[in-house]
């Protein structure tokens, strides 16, 4: 899914545990280990929560995780709480000259 | 601390021209390659355009080769987006972004609050 179209969305109930994915290709998240996650409040810049797939960075609670299969990343949100509400891109290292492809978005929303 | 604020954003008429400003600040700005992200209203995030540190290297977003161009001035600690032939599919908030590749950071690491480009008649 590109993130030139609307994100898509995902719901959650406090406490539960989400998963949203993004799908490129062999050029991107197939090809590289430095898939980034990014949260961004309606207004605001989007900040990483995840980097290098599954890596995060100070100040990011453990709640949140990342993986990655062929083509595939994925953000886990576990324990869910009402400021989790955002909209997060998956974003891929794509090579040097095409080097992050925003490769697709969710809008979390906490019932 | 690290400042990213962009400038230059506002209202152009379709085949116009603007140019984005962003003043760095907080950090050795010739250490770290700049980039520039949009965001169409209400749509997702969309890279656009790269310049290396020393502004050797450029890169570009297929929609934009040719009519973007990116650029850096080290001694003033900035760079910039000049887009000529704005079509009304560039309207979108600007970000400016810092690239920390150089020091094997594969992600954007900070990013500035934003500019607005409106291409309307």
């Amino acid at each position: 899914q590109s993130t030139l179209t609307q994100p898509r969305s995902v719901s959650g109930s406090p406490g539960q545990s989400v998963t949203m994915s993004c799908t490129g290709t062999s050029s991107d998240v197939g090809g590289y280990k430095y898939v980034s996650w990014y949260r961004q409040d309606p207004g605001k810049a989007p900040k990483v929560i995840i980097y290098d797939v599954n890596k995060r960075p100070s100040g990011v609670p453990d709640r949140f995780s990342g993986s990655k299969s062929g083509n595939t990343a994925s953000l886990t949100i576990s324990g869910l709480q009402a400021d989790d509400e955002a909209d997060y891109y998956c974003c891929s290292y794509g090579g040097t000259y095409r080097p992050w492809v925003f490769v697709g978005g969710a809008k979390l929303t906490v019932l | 601390e690290v400042q990213l604020v962009e400038s230059g954003g506002g209202l152009v008429q379709p085949g116009g021209s603007l140019r984005l400003s962003c003043a760095a600040s907080g950090f050795r700005f010739n250490s770290y390659s700049m980039t520039w992200v949009r965001q169409a209203p209400g749509k997702g995030l969309e890279w656009v355009a790269n310049i290396k540190q020393d502004g050797s290297e450029k890169s570009y977003v297929d929609s934009v080769k040719g009519r973007f161009t990116i650029s850096r001035d080290n001694a003033k600690n900035s760079v910039y987006l000049q887009m000529n032939s704005l079509r009304a599919d560039d309207t979108a908030v600007y970000f400016c972004a810092r690239d920390p590749r150089l020091w094997a950071f594969y992600f954007i690491d900070y990013w500035g609050l934003g500019t607005l480009v409106t291409v309307s008649s």
